[in-house]
């Protein structure tokens, strides 16, 4: 089993939807957990942090499943800025070095 | 303004030929890392850094090269003993004790 491992899309929906995807990580002993948006040829950039069951940050908000070791990242009322690819990333247990998702990507029409 | 900047944000070079990226960062963090980024693909760790004139092989160092002499630069040398190095190279860095990320705009290398 890969070490974090994400569904790549691409997940097409239209503005104002609701969007979920999900990441799956393999060491259960890690403890804090990152989403990053990437848009095209462009630098990651950090959207939210979980360090406990979950965060929310206006549309956004990410849930920590421990039991079943994935994080989630739901987007309300989808905007097409939202377009762009979602990574996820995990440090290891005892690492603050990150293992990164592949990267879901997120499309929104109108 | 604070962040990390990356330099070029294109480079071409011929194959054979040694190439030095640039990474300079003015948040006065004390670790900073080399990703390489292919299409279709996730982030991967060339080099790292935590502390001035010390750095560790990531998962994918072999062709490449670094230094730290200064808290403030982390330089990637891509050698020529690199079979693929055509990508998009990001570098990042982290506070003390921190785990999130911030990484620079990136180089986009070409190697023909």
């Amino acid at each position: 089993r890969k070490e974090v491992e994400q569904d790549p899309g691409p997940f097409n929906v239209p503005e104002g939807a609701t969007v979920a995807f999900n990441c799956t990580y393999s060491n259960s002993a890690s403890q804090s957990f990152f989403w990053y948006r990437q848009d095209c040829r462009k630098e990651p950039k950090l959207l939210m942090s979980v360090y406990s069951s979950g965060n929310e940050d206006g549309r956004f908000t990410a849930q920590l499943n421990r039991a079943s070791q994935y994080i989630s990242l739901l987007i309300r009322d989808s905007k097409l800025s939202d377009s762009a690819t979602y990574l996820c990333a995990v440090p290891s247990g005892g690492s603050y070095i990150p293992t990164f998702g592949r990267g879901t990507s997120l499309i929104v029409h109108p | 303004d604070g962040g990390i900047t990356q330099s070029p944000k294109y480079l071409f070079r011929k194959e054979g030929q040694n190439v030095t990226l640039s990474c300079e960062q003015n948040l006065n963090h004390d670790a900073m890392y080399w990703y390489r980024q292919d299409p279709g693909q996730g982030l991967r760790l060339i080099y790292y850094s935590q502390i001035v004139n010390d750095f560790q092989k990531g998962d994918i160092a072999e062709g490449y090269s670094v230094s730290r002499e200064k808290k403030e630069s982390f330089p990637l040398t891509v050698t020529s003993a690199q079979k693929n190095p055509t990508a998009f190279y990001l570098c990042a860095s982290t506070g003390t004790g921190a785990y999130e990320q911030y990484f620079g705009p990136g180089t986009r290398l070409t190697v023909t």
